[in-house]
């Protein structure tokens, strides 16, 4: 199976910030990377799927990059309703295991 | 509009069964495959199993295969999850998701999620 490990675990940022999570899979999992965003007592919600592509809704302040093992998430401009934890999902080959999970908080 | 409401959540004991349903409507439900996620309290995401479209097919993480079964009645717009010999460790919020079918296989579309608690 397929591990995916994140970094950080957490982050203290604020308002009008950039930040960049960091997403590695333990295999190659070419471009097959998902990232979702869940805010407390929410399901999660997509934010990108195919390591690049913006998901139908979600704001433009969000990026992804990366292939193979490497895979970086970026916001340009923290907004207060992201803070919230951030995984990255790999959907290569079943099971499509999920990252740990990185908590941003309010600094 | 798409939703996914998921049913059949409660508390059981250990070694026990219990299944979950989830309700689909708002879109064509029969071409989609279907995703189940958990999420232990205070924990991250773990993906659970997904079916195929015509439920042909079926994958699971290894902590469940032999025990949980996922199924999907097309006709009937729902998709279930058969949890038997429950653990302590299977406590959690189980969410049905809808999966896109391009490229990441994403789950675009997300239940509220039932909680299941597995105590004695």
């Amino acid at each position: 199976d397929i591990q995916m490990t994140q970094s950080p675990s957490s982050l203290s940022t604020s308002v009008g910030d950039r930040v960049t999570i960091t997403c590695r899979a333990s295999q190659s999992v070419s471009r097959f990377l998902n990232w979702y965003r869940q805010k407390p007592g929410k399901a999660p919600q997509l934010l990108i799927y195919a390591a690049s592509t913006l998901q139908s809704g979600a704001p433009s302040r969000f990026s992804g990059s990366g292939s193979g093992t490497e895979f970086t998430l970026t916001i340009s401009s923290l907004q207060p309703e992201d803070f919230a934890t951030y995984y990255c999902q790999q959907s290569s080959s079943a099971p499509y295991s999920f990252g740990q999970g990185t908590t941003l908080e309010i600094k | 509009e798409v939703q996914l409401v998921e049913s059949g959540g409660g508390l059981v004991q250990p070694g026990g069964s219990l299944r979950l349903s989830c309700a689909a409507s708002g879109f064509t439900f029969s071409a989609y495959w279907m995703t189940w996620v958990r999420q232990a309290p205070g924990k991250g995401l773990e993906w659970v199993a997904n079916i195929k479209e015509d439920g042909s097919e079926k994958y699971y993480v290894d902590s469940v295969k032999g025990r949980f079964t996922v199924s999907k009645d097309n006709d009937k717009n729902s998709l279930d999850l058969q949890m038997n010999s429950l653990r302590v460790e299977d406590t959690a919020v189980y969410y049905c998701a809808r999966d896109r079918s391009v490229p990441g296989f994403p789950s675009d579309s997300w239940g509220q999620g039932t909680l299941v608690t597995v105590s004695s």
